[in-house]
């Protein structure tokens, strides 16, 4: 998992409160995704940052869901307030570091969300 | 992003090659054939990607079909420590936009 924090590795909420989930990636990675992924599927993805900027968020329900990237480095996904279907694991993805000049992602553990 | 099938599970007994189908019918000439797999309660890990020829690494081989519309992943001698559920995505670059996963194959390996 190439350096890649995540956490709360676990987190339980109660319906309507708010969560947030931290990614903490190496140094030298341009692009970073965040994929949420249900009991059973495969990753779907939420967003996309190049460096502090949120490329592709297509994906993102926005009205509850928000996340950032400061300095282009570590990032934050907020769920405010969480629903029971927002139970399932996010995880995050930055890509190959820039020096080892290929297109792969490194995921992190990832966190497991349930919502009671 | 091309769509991949693929079976649902395969067994395959330790220390035995495990050959892992994908089809990708659809595939585009510059899409890439990339397999990742996911251990229990880890994220996925790269494995290895392909284009055309036939590709090696530490981890695995990857055999493409010469039209392209079928790949197998090979695990040549497989361990407990491979049971995982494993990813075939086509994909032109890199997954620069974002990995499309489908549900994969769960691999088990028998003692």
């Amino acid at each position: 998992e190439a350096g890649v924090v995540q956490s709360p590795r676990y987190k339980i909420i109660e319906k309507k409160q708010p969560v947030a989930f931290w990614c903490n990636p190496i140094s030298g990675h341009n692009t970073l995704y965040w994929y949420r992924q249900n009991l059973g599927q495969g990753p779907e993805l939420l967003i996309r940052y190049e460096n502090e900027e949120a490329v592709d968020d297509s994906q993102l329900p926005k009205d509850r869901f928000s996340a950032e990237r400061l300095k282009g480095v570590d990032s934050t996904l907020k769920i405010q307030p969480a629903e029971l279907g927002d139970s399932a694991v996010y995880l995050c993805a930055p890509n190959a570091p820039r020096e080892t000049n290929t297109d792969t992602q490194y995921f992190g553990p990832g966190t497991r969300l349930t919502v009671l | 992003d091309a769509k991949t099938t693929q079976p649902t599970s395969m067994d395959c007994a330790e220390g035995r090659a495990a050959n892992l189908p994908c089809n990708h019918s659809t595939i585009s000439g510059n899409e890439y054939v990339y397999w990742y797999r996911q251990i229990h309660s880890q994220g996925p890990q790269y494995i290895i990607h392909g284009l055309k020829n036939n590709e090696t690494n530490e981890m695995a081989s990857l055999i493409i079909t010469e039209d392209r519309k079928s790949s197998t992943l090979i695990l040549p001698h497989a361990t407990l420590r491979d049971t995982a559920v494993y990813y075939c995505i086509g994909d032109s670059g890199g997954g620069a936009d974002g990995l499309t996963f489908g549900k994969g194959t769960h691999l088990i390996i028998q003692p």
